[in-house]
């Protein structure tokens, strides 16, 4: 299993310019996540999935969508860029079942605003 | 706002045990207490999680108070590998609702 995967790495977007970071997991997990981290801090959850066809806000959704047509893929969408947006961007997975929250990470995407 | 409360820092020497703490006091009854770990620049890391009894895996212990207000996690023999940002955190049985801390940053010295 390559696990949680995401792209791109890094990226550099202009203000006002959009884009799409990319979450896919082999392991058939129904939940997934988006969250953000910005220097110094833990993470923050951005939006969240419980399966296909099924999101749901976090802690800080404004200025992002997502989608989930698939239960492999969670893409989180990016409308008019700010330089308040410039952090890493983690994608998390979870297996199924609410006795525990094991989740697991992709390798982040580092995001800048300029 | 973060529910757990972690030092900053802390050092420990390679080989040693690696004892971080966090409280917890407004812990309630069915929340768990999880450790994450994230090491520069990846992914966070499961570690470990516990509701009541102390716990241990392959990785590290987890010993939480009678009172489950303040928890450790124990790492037995540190390696210059464990050099990494520790997370306590607490959750209830819900979808989402991971409360994320600063951490502990934790070095092991040769």
């Amino acid at each position: 299993n390559a696990g949680v995967t995401q792209t791109p790495k890094f990226r550099i977007l202009k203000i006002g310019q959009s884009m799409t970071l990319q979450c896919a997991q082999d392991m058939n997990h129904n939940y997934m996540y988006w969250y953000r981290q910005d220097p110094g801090m833990g993470l923050k959850l951005i939006y969240y999935s419980v399966g296909a066809g099924i999101t749901d806000k976090g802690e800080v959704p404004n200025g992002y969508n997502v989608s989930r047509s698939t239960t492999e893929d969670f893409p989180l969408r990016l409308e008019l860029a700010a330089p308040s947006q410039t952090s890493v961007y983690f994608c998390a997975s979870r297996p199924p079942g609410a006795s525990t929250d094991t989740q697991y990470f992709g390798p982040g995407t580092r995001l800048t605003v300029l | 706002d973060a529910k757990t409360t972690q030092p900053p820092s802390m050092d420990c020497a390679e080989g040693r045990a690696a004892n971080l703490p966090c409280n917890h006091s407004t812990i309630s009854g069915n929340e768990y207490v999880y450790w994450y770990r994230q090491i520069h620049s990846q992914g966070p890391q499961y570690i470990i999680h516990g509701l009541k009894n102390n716990e241990t895996n392959e990785m590290a212990s987890l010993i939480i108070t009678e009172d489950r207000k303040s928890s450790t996690l124990i790492l037995p023999h540190a390696t210059l590998r464990d050099t990494a940002v520790y997370y306590c955190i607490v959750r209830a049985n819900s979808n989402y609702q991971l409360i994320w801390g600063a951490g502990t940053k934790l070095i092991i010295k040769p």
